[in-house]
This record gives C-alpha cells, sequence and structure tokens, in this order.
C-alpha cells in the first residue's frame, strides 16, 4: 500500500487550524493507520494510532480521522513547538509502510 | 527516563559489514515485538525488519532480505541487526523500535549508517 501525503508543506500562523492528508492506494483494514511527529533533530515519536486515538501524552489539540483510504490528522490549534514533519503509517498488511511526509511551518 | 539505545553504526564501504545494538535504558525490550526503522538522506521513513518476543519469527523489507538479519538476545535484553553486503542506498539513520501491534511505539534516538567508498 503506497501512502500519499498532502501538502507537502503547511505554513500556517500560531492558533490557526492545521489540516494534514493521507491517501492510501488500497483500502486500509481495521483502521490500521498511525501518525508520527518528527520535531527537527530528533526521532520521530507516534502521535496517533488506529486512526483515532492519541499516545501517551500527546494533547488533545491531535486529533485523527477517517476510513478506508481517507485519513486525516488535524491540529486544532497551532503551536510554536507543533514544528515538525508529520508521517501517517499503515499496519494493514506487510511491508508496514510510512507516507513521504508533511512539513509544517509556523509563520 | 526510559529510552531505548542504539549503537554499532559507522563508515563503512560497499560490500563491508556492521551490527546495530539497541538495549533498552531504564526500559525492558522484553514482552515486545521489536522492529528497525531506517530514514535515508532526504527521504521519509522506511521500515527494514522486526521480530517477534521470542527471536524465532522475522520478516524483512524486499530490498534488504539476504542481507540484513534481525535478531535479539532474551538473557541479554537486547536487540541486534547485522548489516551485510552494504550499498550506497542503505546509508542513513536506524532506528530501534517497539513494534506494539504493528505500529511503533517507543523509538531510540537513532545510529547513523553510512556507506560510502
Amino acid at each position: 500500500i503506497v501512502l500519499t501525503q498532502s501538502p507537502g508543506t503547511l505554513s500556517l500562523s500560531p492558533g490557526e487550524r492545521a489540516t494534514l492528508s493521507c491517501r492510501a492506494s488500497d483500502n486500509i483494514r481495521s483502521d490500521f493507520l498511525a501518525w508520527y511527529q518528527q520535531i527537527p533533530g530528533q526521532a520521530p515519536r507516534l502521535l496517533m494510532y488506529g486512526v483515532s486515538n492519541r499516545a501517551t501524552g500527546i494533547p488533545d489539540r491531535f486529533s485523527g480521522s477517517g476510513s478506508g483510504t481517507d485519513f486525516t490528522l488535524t491540529i486544532g490549534s497551532l503551536e510554536p513547538e507543533d514544528v515538525a514533519v508529520y508521517y501517517c503509517q499503515h499496519y494493514s498488511g506487510s511491508p508496514k509502510t510510512f507516507g513521504q511526509g508533511t512539513k509544517v511551518e509556523v509563520k | 527516563e526510559a529510552q531505548l539505545v542504539e549503537s554499532g553504526g559507522g563508515l563503512v564501504q560497499p560490500g563491508g559489514s556492521l551490527r546495530l545494538s539497541c538495549v533498552g535504558s531504564g526500559f525492558s525490550l522484553r514482552g515486545y515485538w521489536m522492529s528497525w526503522v531506517r530514514q535515508r538522506p532526504g527521504k521519509g521513513l522506511e521500515w527494514v525488519a522486526n521480530t517477534n518476543i521470542d527471536g524465532n519469527l522475522k520478516e524483512y523489507l524486499d530490498s534488504v532480505t539476504g542481507r540484513f538479519t534481525i535478531s535479539r538476545d532474551v538473557a541479554e535484553d537486547s536487540l541486534y541487526l547485522q548489516l551485510d553486503n552494504l550499498r550506497d542506498d542503505d546509508t542513513g539513520i536506524y532506528y530501534c523500535v517497539t513494534d506494539y501491534y504493528n505500529y511503533f511505539k517507543d523509538w531510540g534516538q537513532g545510529t547513523l549508517v553510512t556507506v560510502s567508498s
């Protein structure tokens, strides 16, 4: 399954809503989709799993939605510390693949 | 702070070998499936290999099958990745991760592998 993320880069002001898209080339069964955040210079960290479940310690301004082939990560009110690259990943079969990432910038 | 710690990366010539290691600091690998995920320069993330709790089931990305070997030492609470016949495009940061129901819950800081003549 190929995951295509859009846009490539998102540049928004603090407090604005960020909407990141992840589209799959085939149906993702059982909501087996996760999101990761990679802050510059750091390792990735798990944000969401099972489409809409926040990982431990993730603030509630992050939310996930979608099903089938179309998924969305929303940052409800952008904070300066949200500057990062965000990756989606499916685990609906092997190999588990990632999208190419969306870079979020804060103006 | 509990974390995964990788080591063993470095500079190696094409065709050469490296052995990556991963241990937990304040964290036990026992009871988790484990994976290696890599990030090649200018590219995104790529799952490379995983193994089950006992280390007797292993799965690999097609492009590394026959060249990379994942293993674990349950007694030593460690994870390994043997990289043989390395190619230029194997260059990247290799992360040790807990493979938690097939998503990646805990990440190490990564170890850099550079394949170059």
